[in-house]
C-alpha cells in the first residue's frame, strides 16, 4: 500500500496560513492524494484532492511536488474553527478495487 | 439530498452478543467502506466492497462480518469474537471516478 507520513501535530496563529505536509513516497502514477479533516467524534470532512497539478478550492490549496512523493495542504487564513485532525490519504487501486488507508493524521491547533 | 446514513448513533453490546451497524447510501456509489476509530487514533479499515455481493477484508477484519446484498446498503456485524469492540465506527462510500469519499456521521459502540 502507498503509505502516508504526516507530523503528529502543528500549531498555527489565527489569520496566518497553515501549511500541512505529507509524504507519500511510494505513490503510483494513477493514485490520487486526498485530504480530509476530522473534528472530534464526527465523520471526516472532505477538503481537496489531486493527481499531479496543484489544486485550489474554497477551503484550501493543494501543492503536489513534481515527483509526486509529497504534498502540502495550505489553509490560507486559518481560523479557530480549523482546529482539527487533518488526514492525507492515497487512494490505492488494487485488482479488487480501490481502498483508502488513513494514517495517523496531523492535529492542527489554531491559536488566537 | 444525497448522503450516507448510519444508525444507530449510539449502540451498547452485552458480552457474547452480536450487533449490527447499519449503513445506507443514496449516492449511487459502487464502493463502500467500514472504518474503526479508537480514541486519539486514526481510522483503520475493517472491510470494503466494490460491487454488490462482493467484499474484501481490510486491515482489521477479525471479529467482524459484512454483507452487500444491495448497492445502497453495507451493514457491519460486530460478532462476539471481537473482544474489544468499543470504538467509533464510520461508514464511507465513493463513486467509480475520482470523486470525494463521503462519510456517515458514525456509530459509537460501547460494551455493557
Amino acid at each position: 500500500d502507498a503509505k502516508t507520513t504526516q507530523p503528529p501535530s502543528m500549531d498555527c496563529a489565527e489569520g496566518r496560513a497553515a501549511n500541512l505536509p505529507c509524504n507519500h513516497s511510494t505513490i503510483s502514477g494513477n493514485e490520487y492524494v486526498y485530504w480530509y479533516r476530522q473534528i472530534h467524534s464526527q465523520g471526516p470532512q472532505y477538503i481537496i484532492h489531486g493527481l499531479k497539478n496543484n489544486e485550489t478550492n474554497e477551503m484550501a490549496s493543494l501543492i503536489i511536488t513534481e515527483d509526486r512523493k509529497s504534498s502540502t495542504l495550505i489553509l490560507p487564513h486559518a481560523t479557530l474553527r480549523d482546529t482539527a485532525v487533518y488526514y492525507c490519504i492515497v487512494r490505492v487501486v488494487e485488482t479488487s478495487g480501490s481502498r483508502l488507508t488513513f494514517g495517523e493524521g496531523t492535529q492542527l491547533t489554531v491559536n488566537p | 439530498d444525497g448522503g450516507i446514513t448510519q444508525s444507530p448513533k449510539y449502540l451498547f453490546r452485552k458480552e457474547g452478543q452480536n450487533v449490527t451497524l447499519s449503513c445506507e447510501q443514496n449516492l449511487n456509489h459502487d464502493a463502500m467502506y467500514w472504518y474503526r476509530q479508537d480514541p486519539g487514533q486514526g481510522l483503520r479499515l475493517i472491510y470494503y466492497s466494490q460491487i454488490v455481493n462482493d467484499f474484501q477484508k481490510g486491515d482489521i477484519a477479525e471479529g467482524y462480518s459484512v454483507s452487500r446484498e444491495k448497492k445502497e446498503s453495507f451493514p457491519l456485524t460486530v460478532t462476539s469474537a471481537q473482544k474489544n469492540p468499543t470504538a467509533f465506527y464510520l461508514c464511507a462510500s465513493i463513486g467509480r471516478s475520482n470523486e470525494k469519499l463521503f462519510f456517515g456521521s458514525g456509530t459509537q459502540l460501547s460494551v455493557l
